[in-house]
Parts: C-alpha cells; structure tokens; sequence
C-alpha cells in the first residue's frame, strides 16, 4: 500500500532563517506531488505542483521554492522566512489515473517568530 | 468569485440528525468532485469522492449537479464523532485540486 512521510512535524524557525521540509511516498511510481498552505483558521492553497522530476509548477508568487529531485520526494523551500509564511504545510500525492483524490501526509506546523 | 464555496457554519446539529452540506463550484469543465473530513490540526482525509449518478457509503450520501454546478453531502443519524471540519475539492484541469474553505460541523449529545 502507499504511504506518505512528511516532516517534521513541527517547527519554529526566526524570520529570515531557511526553510527545508522533506516529503517522500512510497508504493508507487511517477505520483503528482503537491504542496498545501493553511493559514490558522484558512482554507488549503495550493502553492506547488509537480507531474514528475524536475516539473515544478507554482501556484502563488512568493518566496518560497519547490524542487523534486527524485521520482517519489518533494522538498519545499525557502532562502529567508517571513512572518506571513506561518501556517500548516501539506504535502500530497496522487496517481495518474482519472478522479484520482489526493492523499494527504500528516503536515508539518510552521512558526516564524 | 470562488473558484469553490462552501457555506464555513458551524452546523450544531443533535445526535441523530440527518444535516446536508452544499458547495458550489465555478469551473463547469471540472471533472473530480470529493468530500474531505479534516479533524482539529490533523490533516484532510478522503471521506468520498462524488460521483455522476450519486453515492453512498453508509450514512454519507453525495451527490453531483453538473446542471447548477454544485456537490452536496447528505450525513445521516449524526455521531458525536462527525464533529469535523467538511471540505469540498474539485478538480481544475488535469492537475489541480482545489479546496473550499470548509463547513464546520457540531454534534451535540
């Protein structure tokens, strides 16, 4: 069966320090990978995008980056953090097939004091 | 306007209720339609997808009107354990999952 790792689970970082969070599937290949925002009391936005290695395709202007280095891993980033970049980060997967849903990891809840 | 809209409630509802959630969406070309449950700081999970003719899965009935472009979730003899925060995704495009804001649901013993 497929499963989704996403981490960590929490994190508080200082405004203008990096960014890094890691999310990998397994029991399946070539997923459509995604990366969510949810603001505290917002809906999902989706931020990234990717339909395999290297295709990125971004949603919302803003400073933070997507990459896919590997056919199953998707990394978000970013160079320097804003108060406004607070939020529960998401990542998901998906298969190729029609009315796929998104399957979703368990989030990772980001702070920037 | 929202590409998806969902009325945010709270429902408060009795144990045993029937209550129904609608969610209107914008894009007539969308073709996947599904209902997610998302607990208090946990992440979304699948609940249903929603199909032409109509589905149901135990208590939960969906149901799809591409006519007037929108989904609706029908809970039957609400548990206290429905109590949960209702989205509504649809598909834009091959690739895009797009989320309404939620509906809100209180089960009250």
């Amino acid at each position: 069966s497929q499963t989704i790792h996403q981490w960590p689970a929490t994190l508080v970082q200082p405004v203008g320090s990096p960014l890094s969070l890691e999310c990998t599937v397994e029991g399946t290949s070539n997923p459509n990978l995604y990366w969510y925002r949810q603001a505290a009391g917002r809906g999902l936005q989706l931020l990234f995008y990717s339909v395999g290695i290297g295709q990125i395709s971004s949603e919302v202007p803003q400073n933070l980056s997507a990459s896919r280095p590997q056919d199953r891993q998707f990394i978000l980033s970013s160079k320097k953090l804003l108060l406004s970049d607070s939020g529960f980060y998401l990542c998901a997967w998906s298969s190729l097939t029609n009315n796929s849903p998104l399957h979703f990891g368990n989030g990772t809840r980001l702070t920037v004091t | 306007r929202k590409e998806v809209e969902q009325d945010p409630g709270p429902f408060n509802v009795p144990e045993g209720a029937t209550v129904a959630f609608n969610c209107t969406y914008s894009n007539s070309a969308s073709q996947s339609f599904f209902w997610y449950r998302q607990d208090c700081r946990k992440e979304p999970k699948l609940l249903m997808s929603v199909y032409s003719s109509g589905n149901e899965d135990g208590r939960f009935t969906a149901q799809l009107n591409r006519a007037s472009q929108y989904i609706s979730l029908l809970i039957r003899d609400s548990k206290l354990s429905d109590s949960a925060t209702y989205l509504c995704v649809v598909t834009s495009g091959t690739y895009k999952y797009i989320f309404g804001t939620g509906t809100r649901l209180k089960v009250l013993a």
